[in-house]
């Protein structure tokens, strides 16, 4: 009964690959997210989506792009990768207008 | 801009209280929560308040608000072993429901 999910768990592709992060939530919630969680453990917004707007954070390079084919899915497809986006990423999704989200297991990217 | 700021780490003996702290600058923030994260695993929602509330208790968990200071705070009562993670502050900003993170507190639990 996985709530929020991703695929795959762990990644490792060269620089200048492009590549794609699964993530479905089985909820019925309105809005899902992506985060990225440095090696720090610092964690960071880069989207939020519901069916009306997507809200994009400006310091997310143009080369991320999230795609949903429906509302339970929001995937994450990254273009051209470069060694600083090795990181944890997170799928989340919540209610519409309520603030509490769920997160998937993380996708951990490694670029080599 | 948002910002929240936590202290990296805290260690507390099995059986002790907790207190994992957090503040943060935006003072229209409607909703302030509390993440646990273990390791290799995703973030799980510990428990929120609102912004009208200055105290919540659920269980061994006791947040307190005090919104004139912006500071949050995470009583975590008895401490296990169990406990041991990285606690995630956030708060709610209106645009797309987003939240902004904490850096985190890494609680570590001595038997």
């Amino acid at each position: 009964d996985t709530a929020v999910s991703q695929t795959p768990k762990y990644l490792v592709t060269q620089m200048g690959n492009d590549k794609s992060i699964k993530c479905e939530q089985n909820l019925g919630h309105d809005t899902m997210y992506w985060y990225k969680q440095d090696s720090k453990k610092f964690l960071k917004i880069m989207f939020s989506y519901n069916n009306k707007e997507l809200i994009i954070n400006e310091t997310v390079p143009n080369r991320f792009s999230p795609k949903s084919p429906d509302k339970a899915h929001l995937n994450l497809h990254i273009n051209s990768l470069e060694l600083g986006d090795s990181a944890v990423y997170f799928c989340a999704s919540s209610p519409q207008g309520a603030g509490e989200q769920f997160f998937g297991p993380g996708t951990r990217l490694t670029v080599l | 801009g948002e910002d929240v700021e936590q202290s990296l780490f805290l260690s507390v003996r099995e059986g002790d209280s907790s207190v994992i702290n957090c503040t943060y600058t935006d003072s229209s923030s409607t909703y302030l929560y509390w993440y646990k994260q273990e390791p290799g695993a995703g973030l799980q929602l510990l428990t929120y308040i609102f912004s009208n509330m200055d105290m919540k208790q659920d269980q061994r968990l006791t947040v307190l608000l005090n919104k004139k200071d912006k500071h949050l705070s995470l009583r975590i009562a008895d401490t296990q072993t169990g406990d041991s993670a990285i606690y995630f502050c956030a708060e709610k900003y209106d645009a797309g429901n987003m939240l902004t993170f904490g850096g985190g507190t890494r609680l570590m639990v001595k038997p």
